[in-house]
């Protein structure tokens, strides 16, 4: 089955900085990639997304680019806020018949003002 | 987007006991998923319900200790049964959300056994 990887597990940075969040995946053909938010005590909320036919997407001060070949995708958060302290979850979806989400471990990022 | 009810939203059970918990969405969706998210872990898939059918089990949990309902395409329940501390987790249920291509949670049951 699919297997996803996720680095670094905690991240550290000043309020200002940029935070880069590195996921690989193994199988090619996964084909959504949706990364989510889990501040503490609630739910999984989804940030951003992107298929297998875009290579990058942006919202706002969130992007997410994808690299097929390598089969790895990255969520970059820039001019970062104390808000946006989370765990962060990439996921990837496997079409194998139904659609599941296979999750990365986490990164616990912190943001310090 | 699909809302979401789920319930209780937290509990603390006897160890032996079950606990029932339900999902109620406001619209109808052909899948819906049960996750467990372990203090600290990621969410790991419990299974997939689809209405009229039985639920589809991933490895490592198995329908006697997880049973599954899914009498429409609204509402699902997942119960823990024969509960143990190990059990003591947050469980969630997930809908493919194809109003806008995503996947929704449920706010969680936070579950302890004592």
């Amino acid at each position: 089955g699919e297997n996803v990887e996720q680095h670094p597990s905690t991240l550290s940075v000043q309020e200002g900085d940029s935070a880069v969040i590195k996921c690989t995946y193994s199988d090619s053909a996964s084909n959504y990639f949706p990364w989510y938010k889990q501040e503490l005590g609630k739910r999984p909320q989804l940030i951003i997304d992107i298929r297998s036919n875009v290579g990058e997407k942006k919202d706002q001060r969130i992007a997410v680019t994808l690299n097929k070949t390598a089969k790895h995708f990255s969520l970059h958060i820039t001019e970062t806020q104390p808000e946006d302290s989370a765990v962060y979850f990439c996921a990837a979806v496997m079409n194998s018949g139904y659609s599941t989400l296979t999750f990365g471990k986490g990164t616990m990022l912190l943001v310090s003002p | 987007s699909a809302v979401i009810s789920q319930k209780p939203s937290r509990d603390i059970c006897q160890r032996g006991t079950s606990l029932t918990i339900q999902c109620q969405v406001d619209s109808q969706v052909t899948m819906m998923f049960w996750y467990r998210q372990q203090p600290g872990q990621s969410l790991t898939l419990i299974a997939t319900a689809n209405q009229g059918s039985e639920a589809t089990y991933e490895s490592g949990f198995v329908i006697d200790k997880f049973p599954i309902s899914r009498p429409n395409l609204t509402f699902s329940t997942l119960t823990v049964s024969n509960m143990s501390p190990e059990d003591s987790s947050i469980y969630l249920c997930s809908v493919e959300d194809r109003g806008r291509e995503g996947y929704t949670f449920g706010s969680g049951t936070r579950l302890t056994v004592v």
